[in-house]
């Protein structure tokens, strides 16, 4: 079962515009990840936030993570059409879970040009 | 480009049938993980391997079984295939499991059963 759960699930914008993504959590974790895919292709990671961080940033993407809700947050700014892509946040319970990634079930973004 | 290689790319099999998927990690990473994504079921942990060394399961049928070979490289065996097997499967790799796991998706393997 999938222990992020993602919000939106879909989100169209125009490029130039910010981005922000969702996901949420249920139980404590060492890192939370955000992984981008394109339709049908590998997972690329983008950027890995550990539970003692509250904001990171990369580039045009901004991370943020609250553990006393167990949310977190990606902002991509200034969007661009090659965005266009699901967005995926995944945690890491660390050693007593092996290590695994748990995803959620992604935003799908369309950045129309 | 990843690092991580998958092959093969696509597969076509029957049901009932077996078939193996294998994994090179990037070079230098000691753990596999091999992950399942279906429309239905998302992306779901399969297994991860550890220097050869089962480390971590999911949730793995055990029509399924997978290993880490001393170069490091890992295949998954899907056997008794059914219809809802069809999906994405991806390799992943890291150098070790901890605190830093950011992992490396391989590009996959779409198997479809029919």
């Amino acid at each position: 079962s999938q222990q992020g759960e993602e919000d939106p699930q879909a989100l169209s914008i125009q490029e130039g515009e910010n981005a922000t993504m969702n996901c949420s959590y249920k139980t404590s974790i060492n890192n939370l990840q955000w992984y981008r895919q394109n339709s049908g292709r590998g997972l690329v990671h983008l950027i890995l936030i550990r539970s003692n961080e509250r904001e990171k940033h990369s580039g045009r993407l901004r991370v943020t993570l609250d553990t006393s809700k167990k949310s977190s947050s990606l902002l991509i700014t200034a969007s661009r059409a090659a965005d266009t892509a699901s967005y995926f946040c995944a945690t890491d319970a660390g050693e007593t879970s092996g290590s695994r990634l748990t995803f959620g079930e992604g935003t799908q973004l369309t950045v129309n040009p | 480009d990843s690092g991580v290689t998958q092959t093969p790319k696509h597969l076509i099999t029957a049901t009932g049938q077996r078939v193996t998927l294998r994994c090179s990690p990037r070079s230098g990473d000691l753990s596999v993980y091999w992950y399942q994504q279906s429309l239905d079921q998302g992306l779901q942990f399969l297994i991860q391997y550890y220097n050869g060394e089962e480390r971590a399961k999911g949730n793995i049928l055990e029509r399924f079984s997978a290993q880490q070979f001393p170069d490091l490289h890992s295949e998954l065996n899907l056997s008794s295939l059914e219809l809802g097997d069809s999906a994405l499967y991806f390799c992943a790799s890291s150098v070790v499991a901890g605190v830093r796991n950011e992992q490396f998706f391989g590009p996959g393997t779409r198997l479809t059963v029919l």
